[in-house]
């Protein structure tokens, strides 16, 4: 079956402009994550949405950084007025409702590389 | 904050030979996961061993874990050029830490 697809694969923007990225979860998925992974810090959790529950967005580093999963499926990570420090992949995972003692496979897309310019 | 740390950062080896990465973590855990990464792109998921469980094997993947020690490691045996990529442990249910990795390089 189809895993998580990301759009774009690539993104190249300009310091100050807005970029959305797009997540499509695995059919069934009913947790959904954003990571982003950059030289200086690693791999960082961003944000979860868990159903209809409101989203833990414990990892956004600022308010320039939103997210939105629409009827329960796709997601879009905006980044408004980017900055260079912006630059890194932005990986999307998903996973099925929460089994006994948190054992859910995260399953994680191919990721889009930002770089701002 | 990284919660693991991976050692060791880099390790190259010859096709054939076995690989063992080791991870620490700082906090009590439920379960820790191991994934691999090519070419700095998606991640794959490899196993999850749990923390009641000691020592998990999955093809030729075999992962320890040793809650007193806060430690897990990775061993590759037989390793395979298709082996080379990056290796991450993960702890969390949801919001997954990740260690920095273990960049494996299997020599031809």
């Amino acid at each position: 079956g189809a895993g998580v697809s990301q759009s774009p694969s690539n993104k190249v923007t300009e310091k100050g402009k807005d970029v959305e990225l797009r997540c499509d979860p695995i059919s069934g998925h009913t947790a959904l994550y954003w990571y982003r992974q950059s030289l200086g810090q690693g791999l960082e959790f961003l944000i979860y949405f868990q159903g209809n529950s409101a989203p833990d967005k414990s990892g956004l580093p600022s308010d320039r950084f939103s997210a939105e999963r629409t009827g329960g499926s796709v997601s879009t990570l905006t980044i408004q007025r980017t900055q260079q420090e912006d630059s890194a992949v932005y990986l999307c995972a998903s996973s099925l409702a929460r089994l006994a003692g948190g054992r859910e496979t995260q399953y994680f897309g191919p990721g889009t590389r930002l770089l701002v310019l | 904050s990284q919660q693991g740390e991976e050692d060791p950062q880099a390790l190259s080896i010859q096709e054939g030979e076995n690989a063992t990465m080791n991870c620490s973590y700082k906090t009590s855990i439920n379960n820790l996961q191991w994934y691999r990464q090519n070419s700095g792109r998606g991640l794959v998921h490899l196993i999850l061993i749990r923390s009641n469980e000691r020592e998990k094997h999955s093809g030729r993947l075999r992962v320890t874990l040793d809650t007193s020690k806060k430690s897990s490691s990775l061993l590759i045996t037989a390793s395979r050029a298709a082996d080379t990529a990056s290796y991450f442990c993960a702890t969390g249910a949801q919001k997954l830490v990740f260690g920095q990795g273990t960049r494996l390089t299997i020599n031809p």
